[in-house]
């Protein structure tokens, strides 16, 4: 069975400072793992994804996550937050490329402060 | 960029009624989905869908629900009799290598 546990449901940045979102994951087969953000009133949309490729994956709006197998994490960053990069995210495992159904972690809301 | 279509955005029914949200998925994706977010918590797989018939489906997936893509284009969700506790946020997504993309939810407020 998979599972993601994400670290802090709630994180608070400056602008301008590091953006860290933590997501622990449990797999029995090699995992897809994935970022998605959600802003307010709208639907989910992928940051990121992971599929076996190179561990350092850069995704959209200056985002990426390193896949450390040893350490089973998937950590969002991003170098300098902008005050529309707060929302909610979400990290999400699945274990096939597709037609599998994504385990979702409890989310992390980003508030970004001037 | 296309994207996934749901409709309505918003619907409000009552106890026991049966309520159809629908989908348009992305015209070349081959899997199609249905997950949930009730408010303050995780988004739920509920089903997948592929070649016309369920892939997979969540223990939350009772005979309440039903899916359906009547016409190739269309992908619906029936809940045949609501209760209060189906009351969310219903996302649908379609797929394709891996990556899923989301329609911006029906929200369903049973009363």
């Amino acid at each position: 069975a998979q599972s993601v546990t994400q670290l802090g449901s709630h994180v608070s940045v400056s602008e301008g400072a590091l953006v860290l979102l933590r997501c622990n994951y449990s797999s029995s087969v090699p995992p897809y793992l994935f970022w998605y953000v959600q802003y307010p009133n709208q639907g989910l949309q992928l940051l990121l994804k992971y599929t076996s490729a190179a561990t350092l994956v850069k995704g959209i709006n200056g985002f990426e996550a390193e896949f450390k197998k040893s350490e089973t994490s998937f950590h969002l960053t991003k170098p300098s937050a902008h005050m529309s990069d707060a929302a909610e995210y979400f990290c999400a495992v699945s274990e096939e490329t597709s037609g599998s159904r994504l385990t979702f972690g409890e989310g992390t809301q980003l508030t970004v402060n001037p | 960029e296309p994207e996934v279509t749901q409709t309505p955005s918003h619907q409000v029914t009552q106890m026991g009624q049966e309520v159809i949200l629908r989908c348009v998925p992305i015209s070349n994706h081959l899997y199609f989905y249905w997950y949930r977010q009730i408010l303050g918590q995780k988004v739920e797989f509920l089903v997948s869908f592929y070649n016309n018939e369920i892939s997979e489906k969540s223990e939350i997936f009772d005979d309440q629900f039903s899916v359906e893509r009547p016409d190739g284009s269309n992908f619906t969700l029936k809940i045949r009799s609501t209760k209060l506790e189906d009351s969310a946020m219903y996302f649908c997504a379609s797929s394709v290598w891996a990556k899923l993309f989301f329609g911006s939810g029906t929200q369903l407020s049973v009363l």
